[in-house]
This record gives C-alpha cells, sequence and structure tokens, in this order.
C-alpha cells in the first residue's frame, strides 16, 4: 500500500527556519497538505494544495515541492510553533494517506 | 461561523458496538466530502473512511484496518455525519475525529475498547 514518509523530530532555536519533509512516490502528480495539532487539539490546516496558505494562517508557513518530496517551511520558527506537524495525500485509488507525523521543538 | 459538533464515544468491550455522531453547521455539507480520522493514544493521524457528496457521487470508501466492521453514513436533511463501530478490536482504541479535511474538524471522541 501505499505509504508517504516523514522523519520523527526536528528540532530549531527561536527565529530559526525549520524544514519539515514528506515523501511518497505519488507526490509529484498528487497534492500535499500539512497540518499543525497541538497536545490534546485537533489538527488545524496550514498548506494545502503544496503550497497554498489559507488566509489564518502566519506568512511564515510556506509549502514546496521539489519532485517526491513536499516540505514544510516555517521561516522564523517561534516557541507557539511547537506541535506535531503531518503531511498528507491520496493513493491511486483516491484514497488518504497520512505520514507518521513530526514533532517540532523550538528551543 | 462553520462547525463539526460530535457526540457519542465511550468504553465498550471487545466485540461490541458504538454509533458516532457528527452535526454540521455554518457550511454547506450537502456539499462536502465528509470523513472520519482517527487517533490512537500518543500515536498518529489515521484516515477510517470517506464519504463524498451525493453531487460527486457519493461514493464511500473504508481504510483496510475497518473494512467491513465501520459503517460510514450521513443525512444531508440533518446535516449529519455517521459512524457505526462494530466487532471493535482493542486496536481501535483512539480519539474519532470528522472532518472535512480542509478547515473544519470536530472536537473528536473518544472510544475505549477494552475487557
Amino acid at each position: 500500500s501505499y505509504e508517504v514518509t516523514q522523519s520523527p523530530s526536528v528540532s530549531v532555536s527561536p527565529g530559526q527556519m525549520a524544514r519539515i519533509t514528506c515523501s511518497g512516490d505519488e507526490l509529484p502528480r498528487r497534492f500535499s497538505y500539512w497540518y499543525q495539532q497541538k497536545s490534546g487539539q485537533a489538527p488545524v490546516l496550514v498548506i494545502y494544495e503544496d503550497k497554498k496558505r489559507p488566509s489564518w494562517i502566519p506568512e511564515r508557513f510556506s509549502g514546496s515541492i521539489s519532485g517526491t518530496v513536499a516540505t514544510l517551511t516555517i521561516s522564523g520558527a517561534q516557541m507557539d510553533d511547537e506541535a506535531d506537524y503531518y503531511c498528507y495525500s491520496t493513493d491511486s485509488d483516491d484514497n488518504v494517506v497520512f505520514g507518521g507525523g513530526t514533532k517540532l521543538t523550538v528551543l | 461561523e462553520g462547525r463539526l459538533q460530535q457526540s457519542g464515544g465511550g468504553f465498550v468491550e471487545p466485540g461490541g458496538s458504538l454509533r458516532l455522531s457528527c452535526a454540521a453547521s455554518g457550511f454547506n455539507f450537502t456539499n462536502a466530502w465528509m470523513n472520519w480520522v482517527r487517533q490512537a493514544p500518543g500515536k498518529g493521524l489515521e484516515w477510517v473512511a470517506r464519504f463524498k457528496s451525493k453531487a460527486d457521487g457519493g461514493a464511500i470508501d473504508y481504510a483496510a484496518p475497518v473494512k467491513g466492521r465501520f459503517t460510514i453514513s450521513r443525512d444531508d436533511s440533518r446535516s449529519t455525519l455517521y459512524l457505526q463501530l462494530s466487532s471493535l478490536q482493542t486496536e481501535d482504541t483512539a480519539v474519532y475525529f470528522c472532518t472535512t479535511l480542509s478547515v473544519f474538524w470536530g472536537q473528536g471522541a473518544l472510544v475505549i475498547v477494552s475487557s
């Protein structure tokens, strides 16, 4: 079955750039989406269709795609950005596939 | 402003059944593709099921681990999504979210399967 893969953790200092990646063979052909999830809360959409940002999400969040790797970039990470981040895409049957999640630590 | 309000959940023994509900308001539920996503304790997000809008064919799809045991349904007249969970196993213990997979997520409902 199709899988998308994320690194388990990323750690940055406040103000630094954080990059979280998601890899999958179908990503050149299918959109990627990114969620932020803080402890005990429902996920919040931060990037959709590879690089579009909802209007309520700060401009420091951006998305990109290069080949089979989608990247969520946080320019100037803040303590409030500390959370789990999940990517998802779809397989050839249009079923949803989540990555395993990346824990972002800002310290 | 749109929202999804969930009800249901609770404690059930292995082999038992439970129904989750998700009432939508503030957005066009009839045209929305609705999903259930779950999260086991300390684990990541796992997609469970999807019900496409009737306008887009109304197809239903399930993740392999729940196929044949869970049933997703919707009542567009009530703007409500359901998930019937049957033949529950301990591995089904999780918080279950209803969601459009875009902006709208329910608050989650905890299902604990244990003897």
